[in-house]
């Protein structure tokens, strides 16, 4: 199974800083129609998942643009520029290129 | 607007069967692979596995394909999640999303796994 590793675990922000969230893959999520099936969600406190990022870079509609996502690979970023309080909440990574798909661990973000 | 709702749940006992369904509407729910997807109370999330849009193939997380069968009714706008001999493991709130964007999300619904 693909393994992905997220990181830090938390994070501690200010209102209006810029983060980044690493998600790391055991293997390439380049799938062999040339996609790359990583995506981010956020999980804000007492509701679903919602989907930010999809395909490692698109932003899913909707979603504000101090989102952003990049990465090839095994290796994968996702970006806030210009935390809001909006945006706290759990962040995770997942992969839909090998079954079984898997999730990161997830990233909490929280105000300091 | 794309709902996905989620219902079945509840407080079972260990060796039961629990039947999920999810029921889909705006979108065109017969075009989409369609998974189940459960977070545990530690947040974790876990793929349990996804069905063609046809309902023709299945993917299952080797853990849980002995225990747990996806169906589909593509007329209702229905999917299934059959659980069997269910564990106190097996706790965990359930939803459905399509695959392999994992796109839109419902409720989710709440299965707890208790003698």
């Amino acid at each position: 199974d693909v393994v992905l590793t997220q990181t830090p675990p938390t994070l501690s922000a200010t209102i209006g800083q810029s983060v980044s969230i690493s998600c790391r893959s055991s293997q390439s999520l380049l799938h062999s129609n040339g996609n790359t099936y990583l995506h981010w969600l956020l999980q804000r406190p007492g509701q679903s998942p919602q989907l930010l990022i999809y395909l490692v870079s698109r932003l899913e509609s909707g979603v504000p643009n101090r989102f952003s996502g990049s990465g090839s690979g095994t290796d994968f970023t996702l970006k806030i520029s210009g935390v809001e309080a909006e945006d706290l909440g759990v962040y995770y990574c997942v992969q839909g290129t090998h079954a079984p798909y898997t999730f990161g661990a997830g990233t909490k973000l929280e105000l300091k | 607007e794309v709902q996905l709702v989620e219902s079945g749940g509840g407080l079972v006992q260990p060796g039961a069967s629990l039947k999920l369904s999810c029921v889909a509407s705006g979108f065109t729910f017969s075009d989409y692979w369609m998974s189940w997807v459960r977070q545990t109370p530690g947040k974790t999330m876990e793929w349990i596995g996804d069905i063609k849009y046809d309902g023709s193939y299945t993917n299952y997380a080797p853990s849980l394909k002995n225990r747990f069968t996806i169906s589909r009714d593509n007329a209702k706008s229905t999917l299934y999640l059959q659980m069997s001999n269910v564990r106190s493991e097996d706790t965990a709130t359930y939803y459905c999303t399509p695959t392999p964007y994992f796109d839109y999300w419902g409720q989710g619904v709440m299965v707890t796994v208790s003698s």
